[in-house]
């Protein structure tokens, strides 16, 4: 079974500009989470997908955006790139038992 | 609002056990969890345990809740170069609310 996967690995950009990250679940897992992992902080919510409705959001600014695809795919949006926007950003999917599983991550580098 | 600390670093010797400590304040938590971090990759998870739970054991794991104290514990036997890590704890009450901590570094001394 594949894991959770996440594209690309790493993202390079400049302030100002626009970022997509990309999300696939594990196979049968409709539910999708993003968390912001910034340099030596811990993991931050950011958005909560299921069944194609964002379910929840932490407290991050309007710019922060994303959605889900029929098929539980994911995207997430950052528009307007500041440089303290550079961290590892995870996706995890999860089944029952709210556990989530975890993709590697994308590591966007905001210059 | 809820909160998950966590202590920021722990060094052991190979071959003793590691102890990693955590305290939550959401008194409705169900789920307690730790994850690994390896460096440059996603959270492992490690194990979980119900809030109706004292202790669960997986090989070389122990997880001890104090439900009362709201504090949950890691315990590594024989640490082992390749625990390094860094270890997170996390609680949810809820499918929308899953909350970190910070993160514990295990660093294993020869």
């Amino acid at each position: 079974e594949a894991g959770v996967t996440q594209s690309p690995t790493h993202l390079i950009k400049t302030r100002g500009q626009q970022a997509t990250l990309r999300c696939s679940p594990i196979s049968g897992h409709t539910s999708v989470y993003w968390y912001q992992q910034a340099l030596g902080l811990g993991l931050q919510f950011l958005l909560w997908y299921d069944e194609g409705e964002e379910r929840n959001r932490g407290n991050f600014p309007p710019r922060f955006s994303g959605r889900q695809f029929p098929n539980y795919s994911s995207e997430l949006n950052v528009n307007a790139l500041e440089l303290e926007d550079s961290a590892l950003y995870l996706c995890a999917s999860r089944a029952g038992a709210n556990v989530l599983t975890f993709g590697a991550g994308s590591r966007l580098t905001v210059l | 609002g809820e909160d998950v600390e966590q202590s920021l670093f722990l060094s052991v010797r190979e071959g003793d056990s590691s102890v990693i400590n955590c305290t939550y304040t959401d008194s409705s938590s169900t789920y307690l969890y730790w994850y690994k971090q390896e460096p440059g990759a996603g959270l492992q998870l490690l194990t979980y345990i119900f809030s109706n739970m004292d202790m669960k054991q997986d090989q070389r794991l122990t997880v001890l809740l104090n439900k009362k104290d709201k504090h949950l514990s890691l315990r590594i036997a024989d640490t082992q170069t390749g625990d390094s890590a860094i270890y997170f704890c996390a609680e949810s009450s809820s499918a929308s609310k899953i909350i970190f901590g910070s993160g514990t570094r295990l660093s294993i001394r020869p």
